[in-house]
């Protein structure tokens, strides 16, 4: 079954970091565009960063430029998420999903909640 | 930045056609991808590439792209329908996705 699990999400303070990781099953991650995305509450979709099959190139929406960074280790079939510097405003249900500009999202995992708060 | 416009909110009763539309500069350009998102899930990609249906997804939904404005048609409206909607599209000059602000559809 094709699937994908996110894991790595909590309570954590203003300025601290988190690692949320997503592993693949039933594909491998090489062969697909992966994305994160996060939705705060009551809010809708926000896409957050983009990485190519072999990890080049990544893009990062511009709000989060420099304190997120994305990496993937294609052996182990995982999808990686460091978000640093965290505020109450990064918030939210963080989701990964496979998927490219011509089929859409097609895989998504079941979310992992950040929640950021003193 | 690309800008997606959906209006916040559908009603329909059930039986009728439900029309969710997502408005964009020269939009017929770009490849757009729609989500269904029932409370407390995650999103469901419900037609990509402006009118094709991922298997599972009910012919009942439909989507179509012309000049600056995306539609997503539902027929047949049932209650299990009610969702929030999230048009996509990939923004090559920027290389970000966008989502328009998402649709909350009622069925009467």
């Amino acid at each position: 079954e094709v699937q994908l699990v996110e894991s790595g999400g909590g309570l954590v303070q203003p300025g601290g970091s988190l690692r949320l990781s997503c592993v693949a099953s039933g594909f491998k991650l090489i062969s697909f565009e992966m994305n994160w995305l996060r939705q705060a509450p009551g809010k809708g979709l926000e896409w957050v960063s983009y990485s190519s099959g072999f990890g080049s190139p990544i893009y990062y929406a511009e709000s989060l430029k420099g304190r997120f960074t994305v990496s993937r280790d294609n052996a182990k079939n995982s999808l990686f998420l460091q978000m640093n510097t965290l505020r109450v405003d990064d918030t939210a249900i963080y989701y990964c999903a496979r998927g490219d500009r011509y089929s859409g999202f097609d895989v998504w995992g079941q979310g992992v909640v950040v929640t950021v708060s003193p | 930045s690309y800008v997606l416009t959906q209006p916040p909110s559908v009603s329909v009763a059930p039986g009728e056609t439900a029309s969710i539309t997502c408005g964009g500069n020269n939009l017929a350009s770009k490849s757009v991808h729609w989500y269904q998102q029932k409370p407390g899930q995650g999103p469901v990609l419900a037609v990509y590439a402006d009118s094709d249906r991922p298997s599972g997804i009910p012919e009942r939904f439909s989507g179509s792209n012309s000049e600056n404005t995306a539609t997503l048609t539902i027929s047949s409206i049932e209650a299990g329908d009610e969702a929030d909607y999230y048009c996509q599209v990939w923004d090559s000059p920027s290389d970000h996705w966008v989502f328009g602000g998402g649709t909350k559809l009622t069925v009467l």
